[in-house]
């Protein structure tokens, strides 16, 4: 089974519509992080957490929310959903490994549209 | 200027060739360093960290400059199955907590037969 999984893998939406995408992971990382990627730039942090009582935001969180119910889950809600927020959105985790730094590990990837 | 940049290609060579790609970033500040590849429509996967005294992987092998704020990485008896897009990923100083991964947009290695 996958380390990281993100539920939906794909979306179709319309203008307006709330829509909730989220992410679970089975490597018992405390630190969470929710990336959108788009042709021609490259992956963009939203927001990232390191336990469930954080919560911060990334260099493009407008429009955009999160919740860490628990350590194993960070979901991502588009309350209105706009064209422009159509994008491939990645979920990754992290620890800190013996060098200090954080290697992060992708979630599958939901491929969202917004008409 | 982009805090990283990367030549987005294609690359296009032939199986049993080498090939090198270079990143360079904007931060002199950046700690660490890794090369991530990426398969059309999938997750980024980490290939290997860069460290200051170069690092070698079987037929892979990085390299970083940081004087001249560049990394490269270098693929040997390139085979079909690196046909993908290779992400530089720089990051922060290490001892201010989160370091923010920066992602370059990518160099993409196509690979023929």
């Amino acid at each position: 089974d996958a380390d990281v999984t993100q539920t939906p893998r794909n979306r179709i939406t319309k203008t307006g519509k709330r829509i909730m995408l989220e992410c679970s992971q089975t490597k018992g990382h405390d630190r969470m992080y929710w990336y959108r990627q788009d042709p021609g730039l490259g992956l963009r942090l939203i927001y990232y957490s390191f336990d469930v009582k954080d919560i911060n935001k990334g260099e493009i969180s407008d429009g955009y929310s999160v919740s860490r119910q628990a350590q194993a889950k960070f979901s991502l809600s588009l309350e209105s959903a706009i064209p422009n927020q159509t994008a491939l959105y990645f979920c990754a985790t992290s620890d800190l490994n013996f060098e200090g730094t954080d290697e992060q590990f992708f979630g599958p990837g939901t491929r969202l549209t917004v008409l | 200027r982009k805090e990283v940049e990367q030549d987005p290609g294609p690359f296009n060579v032939p199986e049993g060739a080498t090939v090198a790609f270079n990143c360079t970033y904007s931060n002199s500040a950046s700690q660490s360093f890794f090369w991530y590849r990426q398969d059309c429509r999938k997750e980024p996967k980490l290939l290997m960290s860069v460290y200051s005294s170069g690092n070698e992987d079987g037929r892979f092998t990085a390299q970083l400059n940081r004087a001249s704020q560049y990394i490269s990485l270098l693929i040997r008896d390139s085979k079909l199955s690196d046909s993908a897009t290779y992400l530089c990923v720089v990051t922060g100083r290490r001892n201010t907590g989160f370091q923010k991964l920066v992602f370059g947009t990518g160099t993409r290695l196509l690979v023929s037969p």
